[in-house]
């Protein structure tokens, strides 16, 4: 089947850390894959995406790559402020129905 | 631009008593229309997805029911509600060529 594992959080960093959660997947085909994101008390927004192997997705500093060899999707941004303390999730879609979620990612910035 | 509405926001519901949750897109037609619910500490969890007017997919057996009457309409349901049934619920659509959008969610609390 089609599933999504993520970094367990909560992370808590500084800000102007460096910050990575890796995401693998498991799908039969070629799925699609993104990073969600939610900001506290909200629903989620759409941050990047990769639809092919090697694309490289990037949005407001975060930056995630698609690896078919290692199944992988992680999500690195340089440099953290606190407005990006959210929770992150990863997702991928076998098709053109579904979209599978991660378990999300909880990640604190602090001044 | 396509917009998504769901309400309400929060809800505080005894339990056994039944539910009605609604979400409404404008703007785009013959979406793919989703309920997921987002438990405390845990990822995101489809549990309807719908095609189509009166086509309703269950991902996982449980005590909520959804509807479609309208092609932009999709209603969560319960008849009779458990303390299990408290959570974070996001209503989200798509097209085939577009990713998905959510709406602001509603927190319920069954109490």
């Amino acid at each position: 089947g089609n599933s999504v594992t993520q970094m367990e959080g909560p992370v808590t960093l500084s800000e102007e850390a460096f910050l990575t959660i890796n995401c693998t997947y498991t799908a039969t085909g070629y799925p699609s894959l993104f990073w969600y994101v939610q900001y506290p008390g909200e629903g989620l927004q759409l941050l990047l995406k990769a639809t092919k192997a090697d694309d490289k997705g990037s949005n407001k500093g975060f930056e995630a790559t698609y690896r078919k060899e290692t199944t992988s999707f992680h999500l690195e941004k340089g440099s953290v402020q606190v407005s990006d303390s959210a929770v992150y999730f990863c997702a991928l879609r076998p098709n053109d129905y579904k979209l599978s979620f991660g378990a999300g990612t909880t990640v604190t910035v602090r001044a | 631009s396509q917009t998504i509405h769901q309400w309400p926001a929060t809800l505080v519901q005894p339990v056994g008593s039944p539910l009605s949750l609604e979400c409404t897109v404008e703007g785009t037609s013959n979406p793919n229309l989703y309920w997921y619910r987002q438990a405390a500490g845990r990822g995101l969890q489809l549990l309807f997805y719908s095609v189509g007017i009166g086509q309703i997919s269950s991902e996982v057996p449980q005590n909520l029911s959804a509807s479609r009457p309208q092609d932009r309409q999709f209603i969560l349901s319960s008849k009779k509600l458990l303390l299990s049934d408290s959570g974070f619920y996001l209503c989200a659509w798509k097209r085939e060529d577009t990713e998905a959008f959510f709406g602001q969610g509603t927190r319920l609390t069954v109490v």
